[in-house]
């Protein structure tokens, strides 16, 4: 079965642009996150998504957003690039608490890395 | 308001030694879990253990063991007999059920041969 996939591996911007991070969660997940893991540092959470509603979200500013499509697949939107944003995004997904296979346990796609020049 | 410190930056051991990875975290809240993910320089975040807050009993899970004091909210990952091939960052990282993983600054292990 193929795992989370993250789509573009990696990508350089410069400050001010737009960036469109995707995400396709392990079959039959329902649950997608967003983490942002800067270089020699934790992830950081950013959002959350099941039933194409967010359900949690990070400290971060508003230029970051995401939606989930009907097919649980996820996008995460970065407006206003800054510096600051060059990062690993990583992609996480998980069963819903309740669903069969639930444990908890987060699974992580090996991440996009963002350049902002 | 909730803490996770890995107090260890750094740890480079020769192979076939054990090592231990150190995990505190602070919270009011009396139930929680308790992960450890494992990163190798692919980038992937790897599962690696999962405990509730409320089962303190150790645990061995190959060459994996867990020791879980919740008096001292400290919760330390061994590895024995290491190997080259568990050189990665190892994070740990408690949540609530349902809610974001909370992850520490991470230990980067180095094992030589």
């Amino acid at each position: 079965d193929a795992g989370v996939t993250q789509s573009p591996t990696h990508l350089i911007k410069t400050r001010g642009q737009h960036v469109t991070l995707r995400c396709s969660p392990i079959s039959g997940h329902k649950s997608v996150s967003w983490y942002q893991q800067v270089l020699g540092q934790g992830p950081q959470f950013i959002f959350q998504y099941y039933e194409k509603e967010e359900r949690g979200r990070g400290n971060f500013p508003d230029r970051f957003s995401a939606r989930q499509f009907p097919n649980y697949s996820s996008e995460l939107n970065v407006n206003a690039l800054l510096l600051g944003d060059s990062a690993l995004y990583l992609c996480a997904s998980s069963p819903l608490r309740g669903d069969r296979g639930y444990t908890g346990e987060l699974f992580f796609g090996e991440g996009s890395r963002l350049t902002v020049l | 308001a909730q803490k996770v410190t890995q107090a260890q930056t750094e740890i480079s051991v020769v192979e076939k030694e054990d090592v231990t990875l150190d995990c505190v975290y602070e919270t009011r809240d009396t139930t929680y879990y308790l992960f450890w993910y494992k990163q190798p320089p692919s980038g992937e975040l790897v599962f690696l253990i999962r405990r509730n807050s409320f089962d303190e009993q150790n645990e061995i899970s190959g060459r994996y063991s867990w020791n879980f004091q919740k008096s001292t909210s400290s919760f330390n990952f061994t590895i024995t007999a290491s190997q080259v091939v568990d050189s990665a960052v190892y994070f740990c990282a408690p949540n609530q059920a349902g809610t974001a993983l909370i992850f520490g600054k991470g230990t980067t292990l180095s094992v030589s041969s």
